[in-house]
């Protein structure tokens, strides 16, 4: 199976600050790849698929990069309401093996 | 509005059964395939199964296969997972999700969630 690997596993940022989390797959998957942002408690939510396309109504301070090995995703300016876990999922596997990245803790500084 | 709700979760023991229930509204079940992903306390997301959208064909990860089965009943817009020979680490909130039709695999909308606990 392919394997998932996201750093940091937890990140401590400032309102305002442009932050960058990393995924990494054991190996390549093109661009499918996606970006998922849960909160407590909550259920995650999709914000972007096929390595850098925006799901509709994402805030554009979100964006996507990366194909092959190394995906980003970044937060332009954070935002108190982006305080969150992201997770990475690829999907080069389907329909079998869908598998997630371990996540990545946002906290306030 | 889409809406997934779940239900069935509750509290068994080692060894036992349940069937959990997803009932799906607002979008045309028929159309999608569908997944459960779960959740462990305080841990990631771990995809447990999918459904093609006419039941056709089915996957499972390989921590559960054999001893789970996830049906559907598009007369009833309903989701299932019927969970067998269960484990304390099957122990996690499932959600059901529903799969996006413009990249097959992503998931696009979501559950609330409904807590499995597996302990004696």
């Amino acid at each position: 199976d392919i394997q998932l690997t996201q750093s940091p596993s937890f990140l401590s940022a400032s309102v305002g600050d442009r932050v960058t989390i990393t995924c990494r797959a054991s190996q390549g998957i093109s661009s499918y790849l996606a970006w998922y942002q849960q909160k407590p408690g909550k259920a995650p939510k999709l914000l972007i698929y096929a390595a850098s396309t925006l799901q509709s109504g994402v805030p554009s301070r979100f964006s996507g990069s990366g194909s092959g090995t190394e995906f980003t995703l970044t937060i332009s300016s954070l935002q108190p309401e982006d305080f969150a876990t992201y997770y990475c999922q690829q999907l080069n596997s389907y329909p079998r093996a869908l598998t997630f990245g371990g996540g990545t803790k946002v906290e306030i500084k | 509005q889409v809406q997934l709700v779940e239900s069935g979760g509750g509290v068994v023991q080692p060894g036992g059964s349940l069937r959990l229930s997803c009932a799906a509204s607002g979008f045309t079940f028929s159309s999608y395939g569908m997944h459960w992903v779960r959740q462990a306390p305080g841990k990631g997301l771990e995809w447990v199964a999918f459904i093609r959208y006419d039941g056709s064909n089915k996957y499972y990860a390989d921590s559960v296969k054999g001893r789970f089965t996830i049906s559907r009943d598009n007369s009833k817009n309903t989701l299932y997972l019927q969970m067998n020979s269960l484990r304390a680490e099957d122990t996690a909130v499932y959600y059901c999700a529903k799969d996006f039709i413009a990249v097959a695999g992503t998931v696009d909308y979501w559950g609330q969630g409904t807590l499995v606990t597996v302990s004696s």
